[in-house]
């Protein structure tokens, strides 16, 4: 099946500085790939939709300056965290659909644990 | 507006004993419909999904579901779980014209031996 893999897989960062997390679609490309954040016990909420060639579209009460999506080429997106802060760690979930307008078959990665201190 | 309700937080379950993971949803249109498992520390991986047809959609690892319009949900089961299903497990819908998946709170199954 399609693979989707993010790195880091884990994170410590101090507080006011920038984490950059990848995901990326090994064996298909991807135009739109999804961004969730998980907390502990929690559901998954969207963040954010990333799309190739043009902006991502954010959900709202996601801001979008905090958050920052560039998806570089059809096999990845990137996420990152400016100016982190304590309550920004979570567990950072992407996926992507095999086919585009095929939404109905998303692969998701492994998730990034982002620890701010 | 869509939604998805799992209305149990956690189901607790003797191994070897049937399982029913419940969810409800609420779409305008037809739903597509998912179930994905997640164990600790990792992503969410496909049990199965409802799109049309059968009622009754058969999935990964021995897992099933049932579509029923009319009571609006989308139950998982399992004639006999095990051990190894202890995880977290996600109801999802779609809309018709939709690309996003709006997810259910998730319920942790914990299988006992």
């Amino acid at each position: 099946g399609a693979v989707v893999s993010q790195h880091p897989s884990w994170v410590i960062c101090k507080s006011g500085t920038s984490v950059k997390i990848e995901c990326r679609s090994l064996d298909f490309q991807a135009t739109t790939m999804f961004w969730y954040r998980q907390f502990p016990k929690q559901s998954l909420m969207l963040m954010a939709t990333s799309n190739e060639g043009s902006k991502a579209t954010y959900e709202q009460g996601v801001e979008k300056d905090k958050f920052l999506i560039n998806h570089a080429s059809l096999t990845l997106s990137t996420l990152t965290v400016t100016s982190a802060h304590p309550e920004d760690s979570s567990f950072y979930i992407c996926s992507a659909p095999l086919r585009e307008g095929s939404y109905n078959e998303q692969f998701f990665g492994p998730g990034t644990r982002l620890t701010v201190l | 507006a869509q939604s998805v309700a799992q209305p149990e937080d956690q189901v607790n379950v003797a191994e070897g004993n049937p399982l029913t993971v419940k969810c409800t949803y609420s779409v305008s249109g037809n739903p597509y419909l998912f179930w994905y498992v997640q164990y600790p520390n990792r992503g969410l991986q496909f049990l199965l999904k409802y799109i049309t047809g059968d009622n009754l959609v058969k999935g990964s690892y021995g897992f099933e579901a049932e579509f029923n319009k009319s009571q609006t949900s989308f139950h998982l089961k399992k004639p006999s779980a095990l051990v190894s299903d202890s995880a977290l497990y996600f109801c999802a819908v779609r809309a018709l014209r939709g690309r996003k998946l709006i997810f259910g709170q998730g319920t942790t199954l914990q299988v006992k031996p």
